[in-house]
Formats: C-alpha cells, structure tokens, sequence
C-alpha cells in the first residue's frame, strides 16, 4: 500500500520554465512534509518542508503548496536551471516520541533543458 | 567533514555471502536509521534506532541485522545474501522529527 503518491514520474522542462510536481498522501496523522532532491550518485538531500498547518512556503526559487482538505502537497520550482535536474522525492511522516520515518513518494525524475 | 559516512560505497559479492555496510554520523544526532533504494529508486526505511535502541523494524527478513556500538555507529549486517538484495542501501541521522540526514549510499551487487 502506498501512501504517498508522486506524479509525473518524469518531467522535462526547459530552461526558465515552472517544474511542477505533485504528490498525495493517505494517512492524515502525517504532519510533516519535506521534499528531497537526489543527484546521481549522492544520498536525498533535504530541499524544503512544510507543517500541515501552512498552505504555503517558499525558499528561493522552490515552493511548497500545501491543500490539507485534499490531502495533496506539491512542488514548484520557478525559473527552473539545469542544475536543478535531479531526483525529487516528497515524503511524509509524523512526529514520535523518539525517531520517525520517512515515507516516501515514488519519484520525479527532472530534466532540465538549457 | 563528512556529516553522515558510510563504507564501503560500492560493493559486489557473490550470492550466500555475508557482508556489513558501516556507517558514522558526527552530527551528534540521537537517532540513526537505514533506507534502502531500489532499482525503481524508490526509497524504504528498514530500521530506525535512537540513542542505540532499535525503534522501528520494518518487514525485512531476519538476514538482516543492524547493530548500533554507540549513538554515532549503526552498521548494518547481512547474512546469505541474496540476488534480490542488490540495492543501494542509506545511512541516515536526525535530531528532530520528520527529517533526516542522508549518507551517500552503499551500491550492493549482489552476483
């Protein structure tokens, strides 16, 4: 069972242009949602998060928009480079005690066109 | 310096070996866990530990066995390998909820 689901599984989009990705979630005790971007080669890197309680959040040129009703989060990216081409994973989790896990989307695989 | 270490990163092994992946975090986070990525790439979390104690266990079969000497070590210990475990497996550390610190994987080969 998936609870998390990430669309497109790939993207491509040219230089300049708005990469969008969306995923949607199941379980509603979820109430922390970060975004990971993975180089080739390299471990996810923590991009940018959100709480359940803020519909949106930005930072730089990536921005989170967050639709609790509808159980959906997704990803802008704005004047998107081709340095920004990488693996994006949105994930979900929730806060414990002691430790949480990560459930993560499937993927986005982005391309980048100059 | 490296924030979350694992060695070795590549490693390739015949099937029915027994082979560990050792890991280091010197961000002094209490809690450590393990992902693995499949060819798919998508990402599982196997175990979590805080503070050297086993928090979460996820249905991985019993050939695999993590052990933490100290809240900056989690290794993780495979036993008769299998084909199906070729994978690129993630160290990863946290200090708070909802987030964590990637390593930058061990490629398993498994032959």
């Amino acid at each position: 069972q998936q609870q998390v689901k990430q669309s497109p599984q790939s993207l491509i989009v040219q230089k300049g242009g708005i990469s969008i990705i969306n995923c949607a979630y199941e379980n509603t005790a979820f109430d922390y949602f970060p975004w990971y971007q993975q180089f080739p080669g390299k471990g996810p890197a923590l991009l940018i998060a959100i709480r359940p309680d803020v519909s949106e959040k930005k930072e730089g040129r990536f921005t989170i928009s967050f639709n609790k009703s509808a159980k959906q989060f997704s990803l802008h990216i704005m004047d998107s480079q081709p340095g920004d081409s990488a693996t994006y994973f949105c994930a979900a989790s929730k806060e414990e005690t002691s430790g949480s896990r990560l459930t993560f989307g499937e993927g986005t695989q982005l391309t980048v066109n100059p | 310096d490296t924030a979350v270490s694992q060695t070795p990163k590549y490693l390739v092994t015949q099937m029915g070996n027994d082979k560990s992946i050792k890991c280091e975090q010197n961000l002094g986070h209490d809690t450590m866990y393990w992902y693995k990525q499949d060819s798919k790439k998508f990402l599982k979390i196997m175990f979590s530990y805080n503070n050297k104690e086993l928090i979460i266990n996820e249905t991985v079969p019993n050939r695999f066995s993590p052990k933490s000497p100290d809240k900056a070590h989690l290794n993780l210990h495979i036993n008769s390998l299998e084909l199906g475990d070729s994978a690129v497996y993630f160290c990863a550390s946290s200090s708070g909820p909802g987030w964590a610190f990637f390593g930058q994987g061990t490629r398993l080969t498994v032959v």
